[in-house]
């Protein structure tokens, strides 16, 4: 069964900080990873979609690389803003989800 | 990015009683759509995956009798919480899939359910 791990739980970085969030996942036959942002109380906002068959994507200031042999994706943010702050959850293609790592950015 | 929409966005409902949670793709047809139940600071966990037109299938430990879910068409997928109780309070999330495997899911804005 895929387990999907994302450490630490919480991060708080100032802004303007370039930072890396990690995700680690188990079985590596997946179609794709998947990041997202979730906001207190709201739905998922997807942010990148990585195909098993590329290594990295980037969209503005974020870029998520993929691993498959490793078994890991990292999303990277670029000179952060306090309003990326919000809890980044990544998922594998079977949307097995990690726990998330909630990012604080102070002003 | 398409868009899902979920509703209600909360609702309190009484023990006893039956909810129902709408989850519609407004721009795409979904062929499969997906049920989340989220606790306080965990992550999503899946309750159901559901294509057009069969029955859904549950996870483990998911009683399928109390959570009814309907994919009638490949817009719309409902999910019926029956006869609700406190330990049911939650906040689910639906997604949609065009199509299979390495296609990108679309979350709706989730719903907040309170049994009293």
């Amino acid at each position: 069964k895929q387990e999907v791990t994302q450490i630490p739980a919480a991060l708080s970085v100032p802004e303007g900080e370039n930072l890396v969030l990690n995700c680690s996942f188990t079985d590596s036959a997946i179609y794709n990873l998947q990041w997202f942002r979730q906001d207190p109380g709201k739905g998922l906002t997807s942010l990148l979609l990585i195909q098993s068959s590329q290594r990295e994507q980037t969209s503005g200031r974020l870029n998520a690389s993929l691993d498959k042999s490793s078994g890991r994706s990292t999303l990277y943010i670029a000179a952060s803003q306090p309003g990326d702050s919000a809890t980044y959850l990544c998922a594998s293609s079977k949307l097995t989800f990690g726990k998330g790592i909630t990012l604080s950015v102070r002003p | 990015g398409a868009v899902v929409s979920q509703h209600p966005s909360r609702v309190i409902c009484k023990s006893g009683t039956s909810v129902k949670i709408e989850c519609r793709s407004l721009d795409f047809q979904a062929t499969t759509m997906f049920w989340y139940r989220q606790f306080p600071k965990q992550s999503l966990m899946l309750m159901a995956t559901s294509n057009e037109g069969s029955k859904a299938t549950y996870e483990q430990g998911v009683e399928k009798d109390k959570f009814l879910i309907n994919h009638a068409s490949l817009t719309l997928s409902t999910l019926t919480v029956t006869s609700a109780h406190p330990e049911d309070s939650s906040f689910y999330i639906c997604s949609a899939k065009r199509g299979g495997g390495g296609t990108e899911a679309f979350f709706g804005q989730g719903t907040r359910l309170t049994v009293v």
